[in-house]
């Protein structure tokens, strides 16, 4: 099994500070790397999907970066809102002889203090 | 509007009574998850398919069964539920042709076999 780690697990932060988190992933097969943003009683909704070696992805206060070849990613949240609160999730997708598979982290719950 | 509809919502039913949890996407979406979601685990891997009467096992495919006769239908079949299958199940779907692509999440089935 694929592992992914996401640390922290969990991570408390002051309305208007910036945060980041990261995820660790085996580089051997890498097709792709996802962001997704779970929120309570919600379903998990895509935010990234980074493919290559440097990519850097934005949206609005909140990017990500990717390292396939030491195998991590990096989520950035600048001036953090209480709507921020969240569990994030990364995922990295394989992809070997056709066969594809997205194995997930067990996410980083951030909660944002007003 | 492009969306995986899951269906039933909650379900509490007895050990070994065989249920179906259906999926269903509107996208054309080639590729079709199930995953289960456990307290400290992350989203792990039950089942998936490829196409239509492609499908494999993922990580956890033990007490499951799945079918995809048609391209928008993927159900999750439970022969013989047993209280360890107790959980909140998602299904995902997405197309394997982009890779920059992520995955579209139905809004979850809380399981309780009692």
């Amino acid at each position: 099994i694929l592992n992914v780690e996401q640390s922290p697990q969990s991570l408390h932060v002051q309305e208007g500070d910036s945060t980041n988190f990261t995820c660790s992933f085996p580089s051997s097969n890498f097709y792709a790397l996802h962001w997704y943003r779970w929120e309570t009683a919600k379903s998990p909704e895509a935010l990234f999907v980074m493919t290559l070696n440097g990519d850097e992805k934005k949206k609005g206060r909140i990017s990500a970066t990717l390292n396939t070849k030491e195998g991590y990613s990096y989520l950035y949240i600048k001036g953090s809102q209480p709507e921020d609160s969240a569990t994030y999730l990364c995922a990295s997708r394989i992809s070997n002889f056709g066969n594809e598979k997205l194995t997930f982290g067990t996410g980083t719950r951030l909660t944002i203090i007003p | 509007e492009a969306q995986v509809t899951q269906n039933p919502r909650y379900l509490i039913t007895v050990t070994g009574k065989k249920l179906t949890v259906t999926c269903s996407q509107n996208m054309n979406h080639e590729y079709m998850s199930w995953y289960r979601q456990d307290p400290g685990l992350g989203l792990r891997q039950i089942y998936y398919s490829m196409n239509v009467e492609v499908t494999d096992k993922g990580d956890v495919p033990e007490g499951y069964k799945v079918s995809r006769k048609e391209k928008r239908n993927f159900p999750l079949i439970l022969e013989s539920p047993s209280p360890n299958q107790t959980s909140l199940y998602f299904c995902a779907s997405s197309t394997s042709r982009i890779r920059s692509h992520g995955y579209t999440f139905g809004s979850g089935t809380r399981l309780t076999v009692v």
